[in-house]
């Protein structure tokens, strides 16, 4: 079955350190991204790539980096420079950016040891 | 800026009542609008997308209205059942914004049996 895995479920992260999420997609996609979720805040966009080796700021890029190397991943790294980085965090993808439905993945837990 | 408002943020019902969920938003520049259902700790999964062109999507039970020049969307559920109790969320793409997605915070739904 074709959709998107991000890994791992939960993640900790201790003062000073650099942590990276994975998400993988099957679904053959061009478009790539990162939300953040927050209680009560809804979903904002960190990062997004339309294609392989490209990607742009969302609305919270700071302390955040990414990469595209392949169509089917696009890690996202959550750097020592976010200073508040506990939030569930979710991978999607759509077939080109604009006009499709964004599939998502179930999420990846962070939170500060 | 785009801004996107759900009311009400919680909403409890019995069984087999129809329900009206609201989004409202602030530009009506837009690709689409995406209705999304996320149940606890888990992903999105994309209900309905209404096009900009388009003025209604239906899907089952799930009926979803778009009025660009309101910058209202509403998602009726008709016949509810406890299996509908999740989160859900409306989310629109601004043009030339490379597919972006801005959300609103979210209507929590219980469906008492």
């Amino acid at each position: 079955d074709g959709g998107i895995t991000q890994s791992p479920k939960y993640l900790f992260r201790k003062e000073g350190q650099n942590v990276t999420l994975s998400c993988e997609q099957n679904l053959n996609h061009d478009a790539m991204y990162w939300y953040r979720q927050d209680p009560g805040q809804g979903l904002r966009l960190i990062y997004y790539s339309q294609i392989v080796n490209d990607f742009q700021k969302g609305d919270i890029a700071e302390g955040y980096s990414v990469s595209r190397e392949k169509k089917e991943s696009f890690p996202l790294t959550v750097t020592s420079a976010q200073k508040n980085p506990t939030a569930f965090y979710l991978c999607a993808s759509s077939i080109d950016e604009g006009t499709q439905p964004q599939h998502f993945g179930d999420g990846t837990r962070l939170s500060i040891l | 800026k785009q801004e996107v408002t759900q009311i009400p943020a919680a909403l409890s019902v019995p069984e087999g009542e129809n329900l009206v969920l609201n989004c409202s938003f602030t530009d009506s520049a837009i690709y689409n609008l995406q209705w999304f259902r996320q149940d606890p700790g888990k992903g999105l999964t994309s209900l309905l997308l209404i096009q900009s062109s388009q003025r209604e999507q239906t899907s089952g039970r799930l009926n979803a209205s778009l009025d660009k020049s309101s910058g209202r969307s509403t998602l009726y559920i008709a016949a509810s059942q406890p299996g509908d109790s999740a989160t859900y969320l409306c989310a629109v793409s601004p043009y030339n914004q490379g597919g972006k997605l801005i959300f609103g915070q979210g209507t929590e739904l219980s469906v008492k049996p």
